[in-house]
């Protein structure tokens, strides 16, 4: 088990809603990262975060944005909410540097289903 | 583009059979590459990784897999599959500096009694 942890386990709203989710990462990790994981696929790069800066985003509208406070942990928001974004959201935490670098460990996820 | 293909998407075995779950990559240089393995209702757990050196890699629960330049590959195997192996396994890569992990589609695995 690893010390990443992220809230709420699942979530429901509904069509042009916002929600937040949140997450914590393991301990020493300054970098976090959100994939979001559709139903029979495999998990799809949202962005990273490396010391409260954006590192790096993969093909998301500008409707999923984040943060990163200086603990490291880390929020995703999701405006707008379409039905095609009912996925599991996974985050995941890494540090470039140590014997770890370069690992992701990843969290439980929060299941959104969006109505 | 890079790329991680998995071309099975469901395999079944038996209990104590022997497992291969195949895995390319599609990348311009030789990525960092990972196996990570998801149970129902759960996150994904780091079986093993490859970054460079000995190209036959161990990692946990007995699994091991081999990294092959020339064929693009690198599978996974465990000698004796146990029931608890049931689960989705996914590869993924990242190349240098770059984090992104870019995953597979993944591997359904059902072990039969």
């Amino acid at each position: 088990e690893t010390g990443v942890t992220q809230s709420p386990t699942h979530l429901i709203k509904t069509r042009g809603q916002q929600v937040t989710l949140r997450c914590s990462s393991q301990s020493g990790h300054n970098t976090v990262s959100w994939y979001q994981q559709a139903l029979g696929q495999g998990p799809q790069f949202i962005f990273q975060y490396y010391r409260e800066e954006e590192n790096g985003r993969g093909n998301f509208p500008p409707r999923f944005s984040g943060l990163q406070f200086p603990n490291y942990s880390s929020e995703l928001n999701v405006n707008a909410l379409e039905l095609d974004d009912s996925a599991l959201y996974l985050c995941a935490s890494s540090s470039p540097q140590g014997a770890t670098k370069n690992i992701q460990y990843f969290g439980a996820g929060t299941r959104l289903s969006v109505l | 583009a890079q790329s991680v293909t998995q071309p099975d998407i469901h395999i079944t075995v038996s209990e104590g059979a022997s497992l291969e779950l195949r895995c390319n990559y599609s990348y311009g240089a030789t990525p960092y590459l990972f196996w990570y393995v998801q149970s129902p209702g759960q996150g994904l757990q780091l079986l093993l990784k490859y970054f460079s050196g000995d190209t036959l890699v161990q990692g946990i629960k007995g699994f091991e897999a081999e990294f092959k330049r020339s064929q693009s590959s690198f599978n996974l195997r465990k000698p004796s599959v146990h029931w608890s192996d049931a689960a989705e396994y996914f590869c993924a890569a990242t190349a240098g500096n770059n984090r992104k992990l870019i995953w597979g589609l993944g591997t359904s695995l059902a072990v039969n009694p």
